[in-house]
């Protein structure tokens, strides 16, 4: 299966932009990236999805490379409430969770 | 409610004990995944099923751990003879794709199971 690479931890202030990186070199044409993220207490909660081209939803952006080996979630404005682990995973049959970025917002 | 819902939340048991944890995806939801989620760890993928039939149970760590959903709904985590290795976040989730997860993915809260 398919890897993916994400930093253990990075830390934001309130209200600014977090840009999240994940590195996945072995991806294959029909692997779909998807972000989720998970609060204290829990389960994961999806946040956004997407093939080839960049996308857009309420919670997020998604950036893909156009080779496809990285792609980055950007959090636009980082509340308290943003504070979670994010994974970064790649599937065509099931969701094959890392250990995620934690992300540490400051007010 | 309309999200997927786990029972019991919390669950301890004595080493040796059998125990069965109860999933109920969203209805109408073709898919249907268990994770086992460590203190610390990502969740680790378990089972998946389609409607009534388990695809896959490559993730299922022994013959310990038994999966069913035998009318494409409700689903029950069954594992025998517990040991203090099991403890751990027991997550399910359910997807309306039935080619896997193309789609967003809803998961429950868990079961958090204490074996002392």
């Amino acid at each position: 299966d398919a890897k993916t690479t994400q930093p253990n931890s990075m830390e934001s202030n309130e209200e600014e932009p977090v840009h999240l990186p994940c590195n996945h070199s072995t991806i294959s044409g029909t692997d779909y990236i998807h972000w989720y993220r998970q609060l204290p207490s829990q389960g994961p909660e999806y946040v956004i999805h997407g093939l080839t081209s960049n996308v857009n939803n309420r919670m997020a952006s998604l950036a893909i490379a156009e080779d496809r080996k990285s792609s980055t979630l950007i959090l636009h404005r980082a509340t308290l409430r943003d504070a979670a682990v994010y994974y970064c995973i790649l599937s065509w049959g099931k969701l094959q969770f890392g250990a995620g970025t934690q992300v540490v917002v400051t007010p | 409610g309309a999200g997927v819902s786990q029972s019991p939340r919390y669950k301890v048991a004595k080493r040796g004990q059998d125990v069965a944890l109860r999933c109920d995806p969203i209805s109408g939801h073709v898919s249907l995944f268990w994770y086992q989620q460590a203190l610390g760890q990502g969740p680790e993928f378990l089972t998946y099923f389609q409607n009534e039939a388990q695809l896959d149970k490559s993730g299922l760590p022994s013959d310990r751990f038994f999966a069913e959903r035998p009318e494409g709904s409700v689903s029950t985590l069954k594992i025998q003879r517990t040991q203090q290795e099991d403890s751990a976040v027991y997550l399910c989730a359910s997807s309306l794709s039935r080619q896997g997860l193309n789609t967003e993915a809803f998961f429950g809260q868990g079961t958090r199971l204490t074996v002392v």
